[in-house]
C-alpha cells in the first residue's frame, strides 16, 4: 500500500502564498489524492481531488485561492493570498485495496 | 443541503461497548460508500471502516473483530458498533461520504478511487475507568 508523506509544519506570512506537499511512496506516483483542511477545533473539510496529471476538482465553496498541482509522486496544495482563517492542519488522503490512507498532516501557521 | 450528523459518543469503561450513529440528509446513504474516521487527541486522522453501496465492509487492523459498520436504509443512517473498547480507542469519530473517481493507465485499464467529500462534525468517545 502507498505511504503519503507530509511535512509536519509550514509557515507563511499573511497575504503571501504557500505550497504544501504530499509525496506518494515509490510505485504509487499515479495515484489520485484528496486534500482536506481542518481548522482548530473543527471537523475536516474536503478541499479538492487531485490527479497525477495535475487536474483538480474543488469542493463546493472552496475559495479560488486554493489550487492543486502535481509533479511525479508529489501532490501540491497551493494557497495564495493567505488569510488568517487558512491557519489549519492539512491532510492528504488516497485509496488502495479497500482502504483509505492519510498522510500525517501539515500544520500551517499564518504569520 | 448535504449533511452528516454524528451522535452516540460518550464516556465508557475499558471493555465496554458503544454505538455511534450518523444521520445523513441531502443524499442517500445506501447509494454511496460511507466511512468512519477517528482522531485521537492531538493526533492525525485515522481511517476506521468503510461500507460499500453493495454492503461489503472493511476495517482497519486496529479495530477488526471489535467494530462493526452498518446502515439502516429507511432511516438513511450509518452506524458504528464498537465493542471491547480500549483506552486507545479514545478519539473524535467522524463519518464521511465517499465519492468515486477513476483514471485510465497507459494500457487503458480503469482504476477506481474513493475519497471523502462530505464530513460530519464528529462525536467524542472517551474510554476510561
Amino acid at each position: 500500500q502507498p505511504v503519503l508523506t507530509q511535512s509536519s509544519s509550514a509557515s507563511a506570512s499573511l497575504g503571501s502564498s504557500v505550497k504544501l506537499t504530499c509525496t506518494l511512496s515509490s510505485g504509487h506516483s499515479s495515484y489520485i489524492i484528496a486534500w482536506h483542511q481542518q481548522q482548530p477545533g473543527k471537523a475536516p473539510r474536503y478541499l479538492m481531488k487531485l490527479e497525477g496529471s495535475g487536474s483538480y476538482n474543488k469542493g463546493s465553496g472552496v475559495p479560488d485561492r486554493f489550487s492543486g498541482s502535481s509533479s511525479g509522486a508529489d501532490r501540491y496544495l497551493t494557497i495564495s493570498n493567505l488569510q488568517s482563517e487558512d491557519e489549519a492542519d492539512y491532510y492528504c488522503e488516497t485509496w488502495d485495496s479497500n482502504t483509505h490512507l492519510f498522510g500525517g498532516g501539515t500544520k500551517l501557521t499564518v504569520l | 443541503e448535504v449533511q452528516l450528523v454524528e451522535s452516540g459518543g460518550g464516556l465508557v469503561q475499558p471493555g465496554g461497548s458503544l454505538r455511534l450513529s450518523c444521520a445523513a440528509s441531502g443524499f442517500t446513504v445506501s447509494s454511496n460508500y460511507m466511512s468512519w474516521v477517528r482522531q485521537a487527541p492531538g493526533k492525525g486522522l485515522e481511517w476506521v471502516s468503510v461500507i460499500y453501496s453493495g454492503g461489503s465492509t472493511y476495517y482497519a487492523d486496529s479495530v477488526k473483530g471489535r467494530f462493526t459498520i452498518s446502515r439502516h436504509n429507511s432511516k438513511n443512517t450509518l452506524y458504528l458498533q464498537m465493542n471491547s473498547l480500549r483506552a486507545e480507542d479514545t478519539a473524535v469519530y467522524y463519518c464521511a461520504r465517499d465519492s468515486e473517481t477513476y483514471y485510465y493507465d497507459s494500457s487503458g485499464y480503469r482504476y477506481y478511487y474513493y475519497y471523502m467529500d462530505v464530513w460530519g462534525k464528529g462525536t467524542t468517545v472517551t474510554v476510561s475507568s
